[in-house]
């Protein structure tokens, strides 16, 4: 299955900033997936992201908010921007496991934002 | 409505016995996937196991097993021989055909008494 590299693994960012979340993955997948996670909370999808097209965002989620890069079929950035307390999150990338003959959708580490 | 749907919000097991992990779900796709996923404090999410809803047999991986109950729409998971590392949060989720993101039930969270 693919092995997915996410940073920063944690970081404490002031109001009004934008932080920014890279996943590097071992393989070429054609999908990858960002969550977020808000404290107590189960995963919620922010968005999807193909290679070479828009990302498609869920309801509740803007593009203006959470900018999404997909460069290559191995690398994909999420921006959290104008940051408020609320963002504070965990945010996590994910791969879909089919295009490895898989079934466990793997995931990175995640990124825990606090936004003070 | 909700999708999937886990009722404990907390259990607790004695180490060394088995427990089950309940999870409901709904859905009108006829081909659908059911994962079930544990996260540690350290908040990675881990996979566990995986059942197809065409698999006729219960998927099991190690100590894990699915208690796959297609009519009554129910994927329950049991732990057996409960370890002290297995205390986390426990995520039930399903992939539809026609979506190709899992969706989440709210987690139960297990604690494993020594």
């Amino acid at each position: 299955s693919a092995v997915i590299s996410q940073k920063p693994s944690r970081d404490i960012c002031q109001r009004g900033t934008s932080l920014t979340i890279q996943c590097q993955v071992d393989s070429q997948v054609t999908m990858m997936f960002w969550y977020r996670q808000q404290p107590g909370q189960s995963l919620t999808l922010i968005a999807t992201a193909n290679q070479g097209s828009e990302a498609t965002y869920e309801s509740g989620f803007v593009i203006d908010k959470f900018p999404i890069s997909r460069p290559n079929l191995t690398f994909s950035t999420l921006t959290v921007s104008n940051m408020s307390p609320e963002d504070s999150s965990i945010y996590l990338c994910s791969v879909d496991p089919r295009t490895q003959g898989g079934y466990g959708y793997t995931f990175g580490s995640g990124t825990r934002l606090t936004v003070v | 409505a909700q999708k999937i749907t886990q009722t404990q919000p907390g259990m607790f097991v004695q180490e060394k016995e088995a427990v089950t992990l309940d999870c409901t779900y709904d859905t009108s796709d006829q081909s659908y996937g059911l994962f079930w996923y544990k996260q540690p404090s350290s908040g990675e999410m881990i996979f566990l196991i995986y059942q197809g809803s065409y698999d006729e047999q219960n998927a099991t991986e190690g100590r894990y097993s699915l208690n796959f109950q297609k009519a009554r729409k129910s994927a329950n998971l049991v732990i057996s021989a409960s370890q002290l590392g297995d205390s986390a949060m426990y995520f039930c989720a399903m992939r539809e055909r026609s979506r190709r993101q899992l969706t989440f039930g709210s987690g139960t969270q297990l604690t494993v008494l020594p």
